[in-house]
Formats: C-alpha cells, sequence, structure tokens
C-alpha cells in the first residue's frame, strides 16, 4: 500500500488562475481532508469530504472548493489564485472503524506557487 | 475556536540530553490532542496520541487539563529524533473532524 498519495508534486500559476490538486486515499480508508501549510506554518484545516460530501469545512473563502469521487479520492479546487495562495497542500484520510474515526494519515503534499 | 500554541520555534539540545517540546492549548470542551513529527524530507506522521497512553520511540506526552498543556518529552534525545514537531487538537468525540495544529518546533540534536 503506497498510503495516500497526491498530484502533481509541483506546481506554478498565475494570478487569477484556476487549479487542481489531486488526492488518493490510504487502501481501506473513505475520509479525506484537505491541509494548507503556508512556509513555517502549521498546517490549517480546509474542509473534509465523507461520502461524496463536504463533511466539515474550516475558515476558508467559497474559491475553495471541493469533491470527491465513489472511489474514495479527492480533488481541491482553487479559483482566482491569489499570492497568498501559494503553500504546501497536504491531504489526509482516515475511516470510521469498529464504531470510531481512525488516526488521519497524510500525503507528501502538492506545492503550489502563485506568482 | 480552538487555538495551540507552541512557544518554541526552535530547540537545540545535545544528544543523550533531555527533551521537552511544549504544546498550550484553548479549548472549551475536552480535546483529543495528538503529536505529530516530519523527519526531513518525509511526510507527516503521527507520533502518538494521548488517549492510547503509549510511549512511541521513547516519547510520551501527558494531558495536563489544569495548565491546559500536552508537552512532548523524552529523558534522553538521539540524533535521530532531530525533525519538526507539531501538536495538534481535536475536538472531542470530534472523529474524523479536521485537526488544529500549532505552528511547529524544529528539534535539533547536536552530536
Amino acid at each position: 500500500d503506497a498510503g495516500v498519495t497526491q498530484s502533481p508534486t509541483h506546481l506554478i500559476k498565475t494570478r487569477g488562475q484556476q487549479v487542481t490538486l489531486r488526492c488518493s486515499p490510504k487502501s481501506g480508508h473513505d475520509t479525506v481532508s484537505w491541509y494548507q501549510q503556508a512556509l513555517g506554518q502549521g498546517p490549517q484545516f480546509i474542509f473534509q469530504y465523507y461520502e461524496e460530501e463536504e463533511r466539515q469545512r474550516g475558515n476558508f473563502p467559497d474559491r475553495f472548493s471541493g469533491h470527491q469521487f465513489p472511489n474514495y479520492s479527492s480533488e481541491l479546487n482553487v479559483n482566482a489564485l491569489l499570492l497568498g495562495d501559494s503553500a504546501l497542500y497536504l491531504c489526509a484520510s482516515s475511516s470510521l472503524g469498529q464504531g470510531q474515526w481512525e488516526t488521519q494519515y497524510f500525503g507528501p503534499g502538492t506545492r503550489l506557487l502563485v506568482l | 475556536a480552538q487555538r495551540v500554541t507552541q512557544p518554541e520555534k526552535l530547540l537545540s539540545v545535545f544528544k543523550g540530553a533531555p527533551v521537552e517540546l511544549k504544546c498550550n492549548y484553548s479549548y472549551s470542551g475536552s480535546p483529543e490532542l495528538f503529536w505529530y513529527v516530519q523527519y526531513s524530507r518525509q511526510r507527516l506522521q503521527l507520533l502518538l496520541r494521548h488517549i492510547s497512553r503509549e510511549s512511541i520511540k521513547g516519547f510520551t506526552a501527558d494531558l495536563n487539563k489544569g495548565e491546559t498543556s500536552f508537552h512532548l518529552k523524552k529523558p534522553f534525545a538521539q540524533e535521530e529524533d532531530s525533525a519538526m514537531y507539531y501538536c495538534a487538537l481535536q475536538r472531542s468525540g470530534g472523529g474524523a473532524d479536521g485537526l488544529t495544529f500549532g505552528k511547529g518546533t524544529h528539534l535539533i540534536i547536536q552530536p
């Protein structure tokens, strides 16, 4: 099992463009969370998907949207990119097992640079 | 809203010395607390969570509700402990809820 995988590894965009990042959860996991990690900061929670619906959302504007597919993989979309969106975007997966949610496992991240 | 504070951006200790990485939190309920570690060129991974009360790689952490702290400790540091350490909080009963992270402490173990 490769664990949580993310693509692409790096991305360069210009202000105003749109970007889509992809995540495949760890085998057996059905819940995907997205985090933004700016340089020198800890990860910040963007939102979480379960059963193809947004289950919880952090303090991020509507420019950030997502999707979860029937195979549990997920996409993060960011519209109208700003310079401040430059960051490492992390995906984490988990699952509901034996009546309680299990630990979140993180992917390697996608580094986005907005020029 | 919950908040996690890690007051030290950088902590440097000598090999064999004790290590303590501080973590304080603010949250109105009873939180679940975690320590995540990121070694050089590796992904973020769970080190320990308070409910399991385990000792991982010699590290332990005790939840002190009175002081709202969850400090990470190890009696004898090893060079392979050098990494970024993040304290994280999840609301009680929050299950798979998003984690609230601190800004992290860069631990350097000098030979």
